[in-house]
């Protein structure tokens, strides 16, 4: 157990659905992150939220879709999405993502698998 | 960030110290050298750090050299649960986790 939960663990979904991936972090961190690893690849940063506001987006597809409205709890919104965005959706979060020197480590919750058939 | 080099993959026999290195010559003063590990098919896990001096925690050890341009984590005494794909990574801040290939660590029994 990391302090970052995320639900749901498995989702398969079809091209037409909405769905939305949760996030929650109990460890009074001020930033989260969405990863996104696809089969065989490494991890790539998504979007970043620090104090709720997104500071990073990773030239994302307007298909996926954050939202932050608190520091604990962070939701990736899905639609429309494509067989090629299939892949392990990690969230994380660290202790004071300003984007400052003295790094903080960051803690990862276990990860939604999504397969869009 | 500092591009880093790892080895692809290595082996160790349960029981004994793995050291995995990793090169990153081009690093920068005010960056730090991080490494995680991901076990299978589960999120990535913080391990350790450091920016000069070596470090230990009840995980590992980060042993830097002087000049900053590799290092070394140490797994003390592997097991079987420290299967997994270590990254290391260089980066000055909290943001933009940069992660590589890594280096797969099979612990054999």
């Amino acid at each position: 157990e990391t302090g970052v939960t995320q639900t749901p663990r498995h989702l398969v979904m079809g091209m037409t659905n909405k769905k939305s991936l949760k996030c929650e972090q109990h460890l009074g961190h001020n930033a989260m992150y969405w990863y996104k690893q696809s089969a065989k690849k490494p991890l790539e940063l998504m979007f970043v939220y620090n104090f709720k506001e997104q500071t990073e987006n990773n030239s994302v597809p307007s298909r996926f879709s954050p939202e932050c409205p608190n520091s604990s709890h962070l939701f990736l919104h899905l639609h429309t999405l494509q067989p090629e965005d299939s892949a392990l959706y990690l969230c994380a979060s660290s202790q004071d993502g300003g984007g400052l020197a003295g790094a903080r480590e960051q803690y990862f919750g276990p990860g939604t698998r999504l397969t869009v058939t | 960030d500092a591009k880093t080099t790892q080895p692809t993959s290595m082996d160790c026999a349960e029981g004994r110290a793995a050291n995995l290195p990793c090169n990153h010559s081009t690093i920068s003063g005010n960056e730090y050298v991080y490494w995680y590990r991901q076990i299978h098919s589960q999120g990535p896990q913080y391990i350790i750090h450091g920016l000069k001096n070596n470090e230990t925690n009840e995980m590992a050890s980060l042993i830097i050299t002087e000049d900053r341009k590799s290092s070394t984590l140490i797994l003390p005494h592997a097991t079987l649960r420290d299967t997994a794909v270590y990254y290391c990574i260089v980066r000055v801040n909290d943001y933009k986790l940069s992660f590589g290939a890594g280096t797969t660590v099979t612990v054999r029994a």
